[in-house]
């Protein structure tokens, strides 16, 4: 299996920009996590889904994010419009049993 | 709120030492608790995975123990070698799928 796949690796963006941050997941995973890394607050979860389902979105920052997932194979994270405080590694992983498996992660800078 | 603390946030040996790397976590009542190592630049690889029932796991070098009551895990790393260098991270499951993450540990084993 080709692991999780996330695009774009990297993406340099001005404020106020929209971002559409991509991933799919290793098939057959039926849950899927979007999580967000800074050196300031570490790993931080924003949105878990399981079955395609949005189950809690309570660490979505702000308005400005949105997420979904319109099938098994892909999910997308949008945010609109983006700030400076954005930038970050934005993480995608899928879980099996009780473990998860993390994409390569999109380097975002909002300039 | 579970909170999760890695001590120290870097250490430096020398090769072929064997080393313990601290996680320690707030609230005992967890579902598991997992060790990632990410490289520089990388995703997050799933090194060990402990269920609440279990006490250890090991895998090749590396042995990762959980003592729910006093709230602690340790990763044990025996033979230290220069391709262990990376960040160590510890992740705490609830009862939910949320996994809260400590910061890390970077480990640099000098040749």
């Amino acid at each position: 299996d080709a692991g999780v796949i996330q695009s774009p690796r990297h993406e340099v963006t001005e404020m106020g920009q929209e971002v559409t941050l991509r991933c799919k997941p290793i098939s057959g995973h039926n849950s899927l996590f979007w999580y967000r890394q800074t050196m300031m607050r570490g790993l931080e979860l924003l949105i878990y889904f399981n079955n395609n389902v949005p189950i809690d979105d309570s660490g979505m920052p702000e308005d400005r994010f949105s997420a979904k997932m319109p099938n098994a194979s892909f999910s997308t994270l949008k945010i609109q419009p983006s700030e400076p405080r954005d930038s970050a590694v934005y993480f995608c992983a899928s879980r099996e049993g009780g473990q998860l498996y993390f994409g390569e992660g999109s380097w975002l800078t909002v300039v | 709120k579970q909170e999760v603390t890695q001590i120290p946030a870097a250490l430096s040996v020398p090769e072929g030492e064997n080393l313990v790397l601290n996680c320690s976590f707030t609230d005992s009542a967890i579902y598991n608790l997992q060790w990632f190592r990410q490289d520089p630049g990388k995703g997050l690889t799933s090194l060990l995975l402990i269920q609440s029932s279990q006490r250890e796991q090991t895998s090749g070098r590396l042995n990762a123990s959980l003592d729910k009551s006093s709230g602690r895990s340790t990763l044990y790393i025996a033979a230290s070698q220069p391709g262990d260098s990376a960040t160590y991270l510890c992740a705490v499951g609830g009862g939910s799928e949320k996994l809260v993450f400590g910061k890390g540990t970077k480990l640099t084993v000098n040749p």
